[in-house]
């Protein structure tokens, strides 16, 4: 069976600082990874996916993730944090079928 | 281009009583999907629809009905309220490449219910 498991339902970082937010994965089958982003009172906008090719995915507003197959992670990053990356994060899986698993969430504060 | 839109934004419903959600979609997607958002638990697949005339039951579809009559069109029924059914919910389509799905899904707004 397929799942995501985001670690931490909330994250809190200042303002500049790096952004780490983690998604492991369980896929019998090789895996399309997805990150989401939901802004409050909004719906959910690609920020990046994996589907072939190089593992380091690079998606909007400077957040890249990287898909390790060893450690079965695709863990999300941005160097420096800004006050409108404040949101909620979604780490989603699909294996070329019709149905995306998507984690529990992450909701990102970012101080000042 | 509108992309996805859902209405109602937000509703009020007593316990017992039936609504409609709309789901419309411009671009001519085959695929619809309506899941439910609750705290902690992610998206929750309610129901979904491969193409025009056709709806597949999700992994929570006690208690709702669907219907795509028309293709840029998904309808989500609730008979008859229950509070546990207060939640948000959203409409998300892909399209597809020749017969190849792909992989993005687009989502509307939502639609926050709350069921007293």
């Amino acid at each position: 069976a397929q799942s995501v498991t985001q670690l931490g339902s909330h994250v809190s970082v200042s303002e500049g600082a790096l952004v780490l937010l983690r998604c492991n994965y369980s896929s019998s089958v090789p895996p399309y990874l997805f990150w989401y982003v939901q802004y409050p009172n909004q719906g959910l906008q690609l920020l990046l996916k994996y589907t072939t090719g190089a593992t380091l995915v690079k998606g909007i507003n400077g957040f890249e993730a990287e898909f390790k197959k060893s450690e079965t992670s695709f863990h999300l990053t941005k160097p420096s944090a800004h006050m409108s990356d404040a949101a909620e994060y979604f780490c989603a899986l699909n294996t070329g079928g019709f149905k995306t698993i998507f984690g529990a969430g992450t909701r990102l504060f970012v101080k000042a | 281009n509108a992309g996805v839109t859902q209405t109602p934004k937000f509703r009020v419903l007593k316990t017992g009583q039936s609504m409609t959600l709309l789901c419309a979609q411009d671009m001519n997607h085959e695929y619809m999907y309506w899941y439910r958002q609750d705290p902690g638990m992610g998206l929750r697949l309610i129901h979904y629809s491969v193409g025009e005339g056709t709806t597949a039951k999700g992994e929570v579809p006690d208690g709702y009905n669907v219907s795509r009559l028309k293709k840029q069109n998904f309808l989500l029924g609730l008979e008859s309220a229950a509070p546990s059914q207060t939640s948000v919910y959203f409409c998300a389509s892909r399209w597809t490449s020749g017969r190849i799905l792909q992989e993005t899904q687009y989502f509307g707004p939502g639609t926050r219910l709350l069921v007293l």
